[in-house]
């Protein structure tokens, strides 16, 4: 079944601990992002990537890391995470020919 | 940067009704302007697309119109019925990003009731 998966899908964690969100697509797509969603402010892009070993911030970077060393792979790591990075964040995935982008089923995170 | 505004916040209408949703954007380069619907606890699923060489497209009781002049695009929804209840995104792209770079709006909530 042709899906993005991410990991954990919920999470609570103490403010300054490092933590990794993976995201894993299995469609052999070229481009992968990160998003956030809080109320009232929709969907922001952290960042994106258009292939391996090449990412692009979004709109809303700062606190956020993240790498593309497969392409199947893009895990978004928070080194010091704050109590506003608190949020549900969405993984998407598309390919060159198409530009829809397919999500992935969110990660909750409270940082305390 | 691009900036996306989207109204109304929510949008109440009956069943059977029209419904339409507004967005503007600010740079007159984004070349690309999808619409997402996120169902309650789900995540978002694009439902149209535009791009900036086109005016208008539909699939089947939804549309997308642009206006590049004025700098707005627009959903329109036919026929609502209550499974059409959601959050609904616009979003534009500016140009060289492949499509992949997304400024959102901030979402508009419909309910359609029977």
């Amino acid at each position: 079944e042709a899906q993005v998966t991410q990991n954990p899908r919920y999470l609570i964690t103490v403010t300054g601990k490092k933590l990794t969100v993976t995201c894993s697509q299995n469609m052999n797509h070229e481009y992968m992002s990160w998003y956030r969603q809080d109320p009232g402010l929709g969907l922001r892009q952290i960042y994106y990537s258009m292939n391996v070993e090449v990412t692009d911030k979004g709109d809303v970077p700062e606190g956020y890391k993240v790498s593309r060393k497969e392409k199947r792979n893009f895990p978004l790591i928070l080194e010091s995470p704050s109590p506003n990075q608190t949020s549900l964040y969405f993984c998407a995935s598309s390919s060159p020919n198409k530009e829809t982008q397919y999500f992935g089923p969110g990660t909750r995170l409270l940082v305390l | 940067g691009e900036n996306v505004e989207q109204h109304p916040s929510t949008l109440s209408v009956q069943e059977g009704d029209s419904a339409v949703i507004k967005c503007t954007y600010s740079d007159s380069a984004s070349n690309y302007f999808p619409w997402y619907k996120q169902e309650l606890g789900k995540r978002p699923q694009l439902i149209i697309d535009i791009r900036s060489n086109v005016g208008e497209k539909k699939d089947q009781r939804i549309a997308v119109t642009l206006n590049k002049t004025a700098k707005h695009f627009s959903l329109h929804i036919t026929e609502t019925q209550p499974e059409d209840s959601a959050v609904y995104f616009c979003a534009a792209s500016p140009p060289y990003t492949g499509f992949q770079k997304l400024v959102f709006g901030t979402g508009t909530r419909l309910l359609v009731s029977p």
